[in-house]
């Protein structure tokens, strides 16, 4: 099936430590994104990446990272600077987003809470 | 600044009756708008979209209205069923830092009385 595949779907992390959260696109989009969801809260961006090998940040990036090595990759680390990681995170696709009216579509989310 | 917000957080209507839910946005610049269906603890599904081009689109049993002279988004659902509670979500996509990005209001949650 085509689609966006979030893996783990649960995720706890202990204090101090990096966790990394899979995001695989089989749609052959070129663009791809990281949203963070807090409890009856809109969705706010964390990086996002146009192109294999490039990414930048969103409205939220302090405490995470990102690589984009390839086209249908790309991972969200959260580091143990980000301080307040408790939250749903949502990988998107797009075709492309140098050009309006490409749809985004969303993976199923990851929860991460901190213990 | 740029922003997109909703007027009603919780909407409750019975089933069978159509449903409005509603989205103010600030950038009139703006030229796409999505609107998304989240169930609970899942992703966003997309439900339909609109160009600033044009001023209504129609889905199945969905209907989205764009005025542009005050900057309001609304998305209409017809005869609505159990199965439409979830959260809505207007998204707005707007250009900056040489890439498109969306740009998403809090969300209306939509619960239907049987």
């Amino acid at each position: 099936d085509g689609g966006i595949t979030q893996s783990p779907k649960y995720l706890f992390r202990k204090e101090g430590q990096n966790v990394t959260l899979s995001c695989e696109q089989n749609l052959n989009h070129d663009a791809m994104y990281w949203y963070r969801q807090d409890p009856g809260q809109g969705l706010r961006l964390i990086y996002y990446s146009q192109i294999v090998n490039d990414f930048q940040k969103g409205d939220i990036a302090e405490g995470y990272s990102v690589s984009r090595e390839k086209k249908e990759s790309f991972p969200l680390t959260v580091t143990s600077a980000q301080k307040n990681p408790t939250a749903f995170y949502l990988c998107a696709s797009s075709r492309t987003a140098t050009s309006s009216g490409n749809t985004i579509y969303f993976g199923e989310g990851s929860w991460l809470t901190v213990v | 600044g740029e922003s997109v917000g909703l007027h009603l957080p919780t909407l409750s209507v019975q089933e069978g009756d159509n449903s409005i839910i509603n989205c103010a946005y600030s950038n009139s610049a703006s030229d796409y708008f999505i609107w998304y269906k989240q169930e609970s603890g899942k992703g966003p599904q997309f439900i339909i979209d609109i160009r600033s081009n044009m001023d209504k689109r129609q889905g199945q049993r969905v209907t989205v209205l764009l005025n542009k002279t005050v900057k309001h988004l609304s998305l209409q659902i017809a005869a609505t069923q159990p199965g439409d509670s979830a959260v809505y979500f207007c998204a707005e996509n707007i250009w900056g830092d040489s890439s498109y990005k969306l740009i998403f209001g809090s969300g209306t949650r939509l619960l239907v009385r049987p």
